[in-house]
């Protein structure tokens, strides 16, 4: 069965911090996505990475950095967390950048509140 | 430029009757569309996609969707509703590469509440 996990479900953090989610697939996508999505809102993109070490901005990346050294894992980065960034995120991958038929495989997304 | 627009934030409907869940798009190339659910506390997952060929698509649990070039709709129903279907829904297209990429554009989402 084709997964996609991320390293916490519910995350705490303080104003200031530095905040690392974590996400892995195991179907070797060369796509890898983060999204927030909040109520009302749907899903927005922050970065989406096409290729290890590769990346691209998405629609709301202010705020957030990624790092993709590894074609499985696909890292958002909240530099200095702030309360405007408490959301749910969501890590997905695709097979390829080529076509855009092929559907997103999502985890389960991590709730993150920021104090 | 491409985008989604679900109508209607919410949808209720009474457990048996049909679900019609809406769904139009815009895109200036011959599109990809998906319909996704979200159940509670979890991602969303895939219930059906219209790439190319027949414009009715079947996808899990029950769920079909018409692909309408005329009418740039894509709209998701089910002829009877079943308390577990009970959750997000959102649409998403992808029709214009970005940089080479496709990426794909989420309507807002639309929860159904299935009442007993």
């Amino acid at each position: 069965d084709v997964k996609v996990t991320q390293s916490s479900r519910y995350l705490v953090k303080r104003t200031g911090e530095k905040v690392f989610l974590e996400c892995v697939q195991d179907m070797d996508h060369e796509n890898m996505f983060w999204y927030r999505q909040d109520p009302g809102l749907g899903l927005r993109l922050i970065y989406f990475s096409y290729d290890v070490k590769m990346k691209e901005k998405g629609d709301i990346p202010e705020g957030y950095s990624v790092s993709r050294e590894k074609k499985e894992r696909f890292s958002l980065i909240l530099e200095s967390a702030s309360t405007n960034q408490t959301s749910m995120y969501l890590c997905a991958s695709s097979l390829t950048a080529g076509t855009g038929g092929n559907e997103q495989f999502f985890g389960p997304g991590t709730r993150l509140t920021v104090l | 430029a491409q985008s989604v627009t679900q109508l209607g934030s919410h949808v209720s409907v009474s457990e048996g009757a049909l679900v019609l869940l809406r769904c139009n798009y815009s895109s200036s190339v011959p599109p990809y569309l998906f319909w996704y659910v979200q159940y509670p506390n979890q991602g969303l997952q895939l219930l059906l996609k219209y790439t190319t060929g027949a414009t009715l698509v079947k996808g899990i649990n029950g769920f079909e969707a018409e692909f309408k070039k005329s009418e740039t709709s894509f709209h998701l129903t089910k002829p009877s509703a079943h308390m577990s279907d009970a959750a997000e829904y959102f649409c998403a297209v992808s029709g214009f590469p970005s940089g080479g990429s496709y990426i794909p554009t989420f309507g807002r989402g639309t929860s159904l509440i299935v009442h007993p």
